[in-house]
């Protein structure tokens, strides 16, 4: 099964462009790379989903490089109302969409 | 509307009494998951659902049962609760399990409380 590790915290201030790395070292061939945005009592929202290169979307842009080993989600001049958690999921072995502990961003005024 | 719709929304029950969290897709998607979320812990998968007739165990199946016997419903059952089954419980659905169609829909989220 693919481990991810990502970074517990983060805080950034308003306006900021926020980079979250995530190391999946033991990704399969065939696995996607997927991000979610979770606020409090919500359950998590997709934001972008990619297999290699750069995917871009209207909420975000992902970053992996070559060898796939890690991969970079990237919010543009973050808000308040991007204070979340965000999950990094990068599927291997046959137990699927497993969520590991995520990233909680805090956006500072 | 695309959705996941998990019923009750909360719930407080006694310890023992058996109980059914309801989840229903109107998506037509093959794979369907549990999860729950405690504070420090992140989510955690309970059971998933490949398809029709087809669960199996995630990291956390211990006190919980699944049935899927149609392919819009998952329903997760808690044959005799006890009180550290108390959590939010989430049910998600996606096309694909794996691959590039793997975006997973979440429902509202059950609080459940064990007394």
């Amino acid at each position: 099964l693919a481990k991810t590790t990502q970074p517990i915290s983060m805080d950034s201030y308003e306006g900021q462009e926020v980079n979250i790395t995530c190391s999946h070292n033991n990704i399969a061939t065939n696995d996607y790379i997927t991000w979610y945005q979770q606020f409090p009592s919500q359950g998590p929202r997709f934001i972008i989903q990619g297999y290699k290169t750069k995917v871009t979307n209207e909420v975000a842009s992902l970053f992996i490089p070559a060898d796939r080993k890690s991969s970079t989600l990237s919010l543009p001049r973050v808000s308040l109302s991007d204070t979340a958690v965000y999950y990094c999921l990068a599927q291997s072995g046959n137990t699927p969409l497993v969520f590991g502990k995520g990233t909680r961003l805090s956006v500072i005024a | 509307e695309a959705q996941v719709t998990q019923n009750p929304r909360y719930l407080i029950t006694v310890t023992g009494k058996k109980l059914t969290v309801t989840c229903s897709q109107n998506m037509n998607h093959e794979y369907m998951s549990w999860y729950r979320q405690d504070p420090g812990l992140g989510l955690r998968q309970i059971y998933y659902s490949m398809n029709v007739e087809v669960t199996d165990k995630g990291d956390v199946p211990e006190g919980y049962k699944v049935s899927r016997k149609e392919k819009r419903n998952f329903p997760l059952i808690l044959e005799s609760p006890s009180p550290n089954q108390t959590s939010l419980y989430f049910c998600a659905s996606s096309l694909a399990a794996r691959g590039p169609n793997t975006e997973a829909f979440f429902g509202q989220g059950t609080r459940l409380t064990v007394v």
